[in-house]
């Protein structure tokens, strides 16, 4: 079974640009969440997805924003960039729902590593 | 509000020992969830183990194990017999069960160096 699956693995861009990150988790998984990880602040949550909606999202400012396709797919986009905006965005995938422990396990992708110039 | 503390920025192993990675939680939830992942170099992260507040006994995946103690709000990571491949960050995490949502909260995080 593949894993999750976030393209591209690298990505340059410059202050202003507007950026889009793709996530494609693992067959059958019906919840996408993506966290930004930055030295200065660790591990974030930026925004969770869940039947094409978004049920959940962290505190980060509208220039992050995403959706969920009908396959699950999701991608992340993020606008006018600064340069803190300069991570590893990572994506995890999960089966979701409650009551069962097989939905309680998130699996990550290798993360987007963006550079703001 | 929930919060993980992993007081360890580094730590030490010879090849084939074994090692303990701290990690302190809280919460008040009265359901959740906590996790160990694993970070390389390379950045992706590898889920290690998990552990359901409802569990009673220690989760174990091979040779890592989580000890899970409820009464003080800590969830170790026990790593059995070292390998260089483990080097790495080792991340805690958890996240609560009652609604479904799938938020890690994750904590800063302790660097394994494992040496021959």
């Amino acid at each position: 079974k593949a894993g999750v699956t976030q393209t591209p693995r690298y990505l340059i861009k410059t202050r202003g640009q507007q950026v889009t990150l793709s996530c494609s988790p693992i067959s059958g998984h019906r919840s996408v969440s993506w966290y930004q990880q930055t030295p200065g602040q660790g591990l974030q949550f930026l925004f969770e997805y869940f039947s094409e909606t978004q049920r959940n999202k962290g505190n980060f400012p509208g220039r992050f924003s995403g959706r969920q396709f009908s396959n699950s797919r999701s991608e992340m986009n993020v606008s006018t960039l600064e340069l803190g905006d300069s991570a590893l965005y990572l994506c995890a995938s999960s089966l979701a729902g409650t009551g069962n422990r097989a939905n309680e396990k998130l699996f990550f992708g290798s993360g987007t590593q963006l550079s703001v110039l | 509000a929930q919060k993980i503390t992993q007081t360890q920025p580094g730590m030490f192993v010879q090849e084939k020992e074994a090692v303990t990675l701290d990690c302190t939680y809280d919460t008040s939830d009265q359901s959740y969830g906590l996790f160990w992942y694993k970070q390389p170099s390379s950045g992706e992260m590898i889920f290690l183990i998990y552990q359901g507040s409802y569990d009673e006994q220690n989760a174990t995946e091979g040779r890592y194990s989580l000890n899970f103690q409820k009464a003080r709000k800590s969830a170790n990571l026990v790593i059995s017999a070292s390998q260089l491949g483990d080097s790495a960050m080792y991340f805690c995490a958890m996240r609560e069960l009652n609604t479904g949502f799938q938020k890690l909260v994750f904590g800063t995080g302790t660097r394994l160096l494992v040496s021959p």
